[in-house]
């Protein structure tokens, strides 16, 4: 998708280790989303951001924490990866939000 | 918070029929809904919205309709096409990105 990437695509990683998604902008907008998407569930936020170290949690963030350092970057981190955050990772940004939501490509985060 | 409930989760359609997906929302407050399409490996992307001040909004072959009363919005494709395949996505939020809920998606599946 133009002006969002998302990194890695897919990735398979080991039970209790950690692991960090990475989402790049380069529209410099000012809003930042992590969603989780699993099956019946469709997409449920994890973390959000309204400006350079400006965080706040969403409605499934335990297990999860972000930064945003720079206004282009916004982290993903897993501390400890267990079985039940395997899923497919989006990242979406906004200029003005809730309206215009574009998303990332996903990243598909396997934990075995 | 908002609960979102959108049917049906598959659909089936002749090519050239017409498709509709109904969601509900609980929170009276929400007052924004847009709806999504995902097509198979890509993010989600945006194809229309409608903020509650409105009854029904079109663009081309898609419209939505909104029912504040009843609490209930429809998504509503005509003359489909095998390119309108894909999962949809209903939300619903405030103008202010609280709870910004996703419905479970429903499957589309135009066939030639």
């Amino acid at each position: 998708d133009a002006g969002i990437t998302q990194s890695p695509r897919h990735k398979v990683t080991e039970t209790g280790t950690p692991v960090t998604l990475r989402c790049h902008q380069t529209e410099n907008h000012r809003y930042m989303y992590w969603y989780r998407q699993d099956p019946g569930h469709g997409l449920r936020l994890i973390h959000y951001s309204y400006g350079v170290k400006d965080t706040d949690k969403g409605e499934v963030s335990d297990g999860y924490s972000v930064s945003r350092s720079k206004t282009e970057d916004f982290l993903l981190t897993l501390e400890s990866a267990t079985s039940s955050q395997t899923s497919v990772y989006f990242c979406a940004i906004s200029e003005n939000s809730p309206y215009g939501y574009t998303f990332g490509s996903g990243t598909r985060l396997t934990v075995v | 918070g908002e609960n979102v409930e959108q049917h049906p989760s598959t659909l089936s359609v002749q090519e050239g029929d017409s498709a509709v997906i109904k969601c509900t929302y609980s929170d009276s407050a929400s007052n924004y809904f847009p709806w999504y399409k995902q097509e198979l490996g890509k993010g989600p992307q945006l194809i229309i919205d409608i903020r509650s001040n409105v009854g029904e909004k079109k663009d081309q072959r898609i419209a939505v309709t909104l029912n504040k009363t009843a609490k209930h919005f429809s998504l509503h494709i005509t003359e489909t096409q095998p390119e309108d395949s894909a999962v949809y996505f209903c939300a619903a939020t405030t103008s202010y990105g609280q709870n910004f809920v996703f419905g479970p998606g429903t499957r589309l599946s135009v066939l030639p």
